[in-house]
C-alpha cells in the first residue's frame, strides 16, 4: 500500500488566493512525522513545513500552514496568498518512528499560480 | 551552519559506462545520509541510506552501489550504467531520524 498519497496531479490557483494541496498517509506506528517540500523547476528539493504526530496544534510557517487531521490521516498543504514563484512541485512526505529516517514520498503536485 | 554539495550538477553517460557521483556535508558529524532518484514526472524513490561510515542500507536491487568512505562523504556508483538509470540524483543528509532532510541541488543524470 502506498504510504503517502497525493490525488492532484496538478491544481491551477489565481495569484492571492489560497490553496490547499492535499496528502493522505498511512502507517500504524503511532510516532511519525509529516513533512512538505516544494521542488521549482530547477530540481532543489526546499523543505517547507513539518506535523509530528504528536503536535496538538497544526503547523504554520509564514504564508503554508498544515491541515493536519489525524484521525483521517491526512496532512494538507494550505498556501495562503499565492504568488507567482509558488509554481512548483510539491511533495508530501512522511517518516516513521521506526524507519531509521527514512522519508516516505507521496508522487507529488504540480501547482500553477496564475497572474 | 550545515551545508551540503551534491556534484556534478548534470551528466551525460553513454550506456556500459562507469558512474561516480559525490555527496559531501559539511558543519555536522555523523549525519545520516540518502540517496534518492527521481524519474522524470515521479516522485522520489530512496536508493541507498547510511547511518554511519562503512554503512549503507539497499533499498532496490538494481546496478548501483553505495559507499561511504568518510562520516560526511557518500557516493553513488555504478560499474555499467543502464538507460533506465537516467533520472534526476538526489543526496540528503538529516542529523538524526528524528529530523527531516536537507536535499543537495542534485544531478541530472541522461544515459544514452
Amino acid at each position: 500500500a502506498q504510504k503517502i498519497t497525493q490525488t492532484q496531479p496538478g491544481m491551477f490557483v489565481q495569484e492571492k488566493e489560497a490553496v490547499t494541496l492535499d496528502c493522505t498517509y498511512d502507517t500504524s506506528d503511532p510516532s511519525y512525522g509529516l513533512f512538505w517540500y516544494k521542488q521549482p523547476s530547477s530540481g532543489e528539493m526546499i523543505f517547507l513545513i513539518y506535523q509530528g504526530s504528536y503536535d496538538q496544534q497544526n503547523a504554520t510557517e509564514g504564508r503554508y500552514s498544515l491541515n493536519f487531521q489525524k484521525a483521517r490521516k491526512s496532512a494538507n498543504l494550505v498556501i495562503s496568498a499565492s504568488q507567482l514563484g509558488d509554481s512548483a512541485m510539491y511533495f508530501c512526505a512522511m517518516r516513521e518512528g521506526r524507519a531509521l529516517g527514512r522519508l516516505y514520498f507521496g508522487r507529488g503536485t504540480q501547482l500553477t499560480v496564475w497572474p | 551552519s550545515q551545508t551540503i554539495h551534491q556534484w556534478p550538477a548534470t551528466l551525460v553517460q553513454p550506456v556500459g559506462s562507469p558512474l561516480s557521483l559525490e555527496c559531501t556535508v559539511e558543519g555536522t558529524s555523523n549525519p545520516n545520509l540518502y540517496w534518492y532518484r527521481q524519474a522524470a514526472g515521479r516522485g522520489l524513490q530512496l536508493l541507498f541510506y547510511s547511518v554511519g561510515i562503512g554503512q549503507i542500507s539497499s533499498e532496490v536491487p538494481q546496478n548501483l552501489s553505495a559507499s561511504r568512505p568518510q562520516d560526511r562523504q557518500f557516493i553513488l556508483s555504478s560499474k555499467k550504467l543502464l538507460l533506465s538509470d537516467s533520472g534526476f540524483y538526489l543526496c540528503a543528509w538529516s542529523p538524526s531520524p528524528n529530523y527531516g532532510y536537507t536535499f543537495g541541488s542534485g544531478t541530472r543524470l541522461t544515459v544514452v
